[in-house]
C-alpha cells in the first residue's frame, strides 16, 4: 500500500515568510511524528500526535513552530516568520498503534530559508 | 546526558569486515528497541528490530541487554551498500509511541 507522502518535497522561502508542510500518514496509523534534521545532524523531535489525544508538544522549539492533525488524517506543520535556522529537512512518520510496532517515514520536507 | 547515545563514529572498515555498533539508553522503562538505517539525504528505514532473546537476519545481529540497558547490531561480512547512518532507537512509552532516536553513527565501508 501506499506509504507516507509529503508534500512539498522541496520549499525554498525568504526569511520572514510563513510556510506550511503537509503529511499524508498511512492509513489506520493512529500515531504521527514530526522531526526536523538539520544537515549533517540526528533527528530532533518536535510534535507527536496520537488519536484524538491532546498532542505532544514538548519538542516545539518556539511558538513559531505549530502542528495541526484531524484525527487520524493528514498533519500540517506550520511555520511562521521563518529564520535561517529553520533550514533543514522536515520529516513525518506514522506507526500504528502498540508498544512494538515500528515508524515509518516520509521522504521529507527539505525547507531553505534565504 | 542524552537519552540515547551511540557510538561516536565514524566507522570505517573495509568490506568483508565485521563492525559492531553500541547503543545504550537510561530509561530502564523503555519499551521496544530498532535500529534504523538512514542513507545520506534519504529518510530512515527500519532495518530490524529488537528482541529481548536476541535476533539475526542474514548478516545482521541484534542484541539486547535490559539489565545493562545496552543494545547492540553486529554486521558481517560488510558490503558496499552497508554504508550509512545506523540510528538506534528506543520507545519508552507503554501506552502508545514515544520513540527516542541515538544520534547515529556513521558507517562507511571501503572498497
Amino acid at each position: 500500500g501506499a506509504g507516507v507522502s509529503q508534500s512539498p518535497s522541496n520549499k525554498v522561502t525568504e526569511k520572514g515568510k510563513d510556510v506550511e508542510l503537509r503529511c499524508d500518514p498511512i492509513s489506520g496509523h493512529t500515531a504521527l511524528y514530526w522531526y526536523r534534521q538539520r544537515l549533517g545532524q540526528g533527528l530532533e523531535f518536535l510534535i507527536y500526535f496520537q488519536g484524538n489525544s491532546a498532542p505532544d508538544k514538548s519538542g516545539l522549539p518556539s511558538d513559531r513552530f505549530s502542528a495541526e492533525r484531524t484525527g487520524e488524517s493528514v498533519s500540517t506543520l506550520t511555520i511562521q516568520r521563518t529564520q535561517q535556522e529553520d533550514s533543514a529537512v522536515y520529516l513525518c512518520a506514522s506507526s500504528p498503534y502498540g508498544t512494538y510496532n515500528e515508524q515509518f517515514f516520509g521522504p521529507g520536507t527539505r525547507l531553505t530559508v534565504l | 546526558r542524552k537519552e540515547v547515545e551511540q557510538d561516536p563514529g565514524p566507522f570505517n572498515v573495509p568490506e568483508g569486515a565485521t563492525v559492531a555498533f553500541n547503543c545504550t539508553y537510561s530509561n530502564s522503562a523503555s519499551q521496544s528497541f530498532f535500529w534504523y538505517r538512514q542513507d545520506c539525504r534519504k529518510e530512515p528505514k527500519l532495518l530490524m528490530s529488537v528482541y529481548s532473546s536476541g535476533n539475526e537476519d542474514g548478516r545482521f545481529t541484534a542484541q539486547l541487554n535490559r539489565a545493562s540497558q545496552y543494545i547492540s547490531l553486529l554486521i558481517r561480512d560488510s558490503k558496499l551498500s552497508d554504508s550509512a547512518t545506523y540510528l538506534c532507537v528506543v520507545n519508552r512509552n507503554n501506552y502508545g509511541q514515544n520513540f527516542v532516536f541515538g544520534p547515529g553513527t556513521r558507517l562507511s565501508v571501503l572498497p
